[in-house]
């Protein structure tokens, strides 16, 4: 079945660096991969997703791409503000098969962002 | 628009009792997603279903845990004989995906029972 792997854990930086977070997943026939942003105490909520059929996404300081071949995709987040610390999760998932979409997460990278 | 309600918050059962998860998926969505969420972990597919039918329950253990998602009404996550095990937070995620559309598969989170077993 399909593992994904996230790092780092846990991120630290200055208010206004980038952050990026990589994962990376084993099988070759997923092809949607969310990222979840979770606040203490709160549900995962999406703040972008990319499809195999492009390598990369981008929606104001939140970026996502894609390397199918490596079989890794990551986030990037620029200009970060205090209120962008929280807990992100990386998914994987295969539409078109078995599993129906079924979302397998990374572990999560806790950021934080130091005024 | 609501989103996705799931209730009680925080449930509280001492070990041997039964605990039931409610989960009113996003109004017109008829596909429902259940995780588990450990402290610290990423979270664990359990169950997926749709209006009636169970899909897939391959992440849920095959004792004690059931899952319904009726014609009216919530879904249901029921967990019996809870042992210390079972703490940890529930979600549930609904979507809309459309046979004609697979790709529309963005699932929206609830924000979680809490269950501690005592």
């Amino acid at each position: 079945g399909e593992n994904v792997e996230q790092h780092p854990s846990t991120l630290s930086v200055q208010e206004g660096d980038s952050a990026v977070i990589k994962c990376t997943y084993s099988d070759s026939a997923s092809n949607y991969f969310p990222w979840y942003k979770q606040e203490l105490g709160k549900g995962p909520q999406l703040i972008i997703d990319i499809r195999s059929n492009v390598g990369e996404k981008k929606d104001q300081r939140i970026a996502v791409t894609l390397n199918k071949t490596a079989k890794h995709f990551s986030l990037h987040i620029t200009e970060t503000q205090p209120e962008d610390s929280a807990v992100y999760f990386c998914a994987a998932s295969d539409l078109d098969g078995g599993s129906q979409g079924n979302l397998i997460f990374g572990k999560g990278t806790k950021l934080s962002v130091k005024p | 628009n609501a989103g996705v309600m799931q209730n009680p918050r925080h449930l509280v059962r001492r070990r041997g009792q039964e605990a039931r998860l409610r989960c009113s998926p996003v109004k017109g969505h008829s596909h429902v997603y259940w995780y588990r969420q450990l402290p610290e972990e990423g979270l664990k597919f359990m169950v997926y279903l749709q209006k009636e039918n169970i899909i897939d329950e391959s992440g849920m253990p095959k004792e004690r845990f059931s899952a319904e998602f009726p014609k009216e009404g919530p879904s249901i996550l029921r967990i019996q004989q809870v042992v210390r095990g079972d703490s940890a937070a529930y979600f549930c995620a609904s979507s809309h995906r459309l046979p004609t559309n697979p790709f529309n598969n963005e699932q929206f989170f609830g924000p979680g029972t809490r269950l501690t077993v005592l």
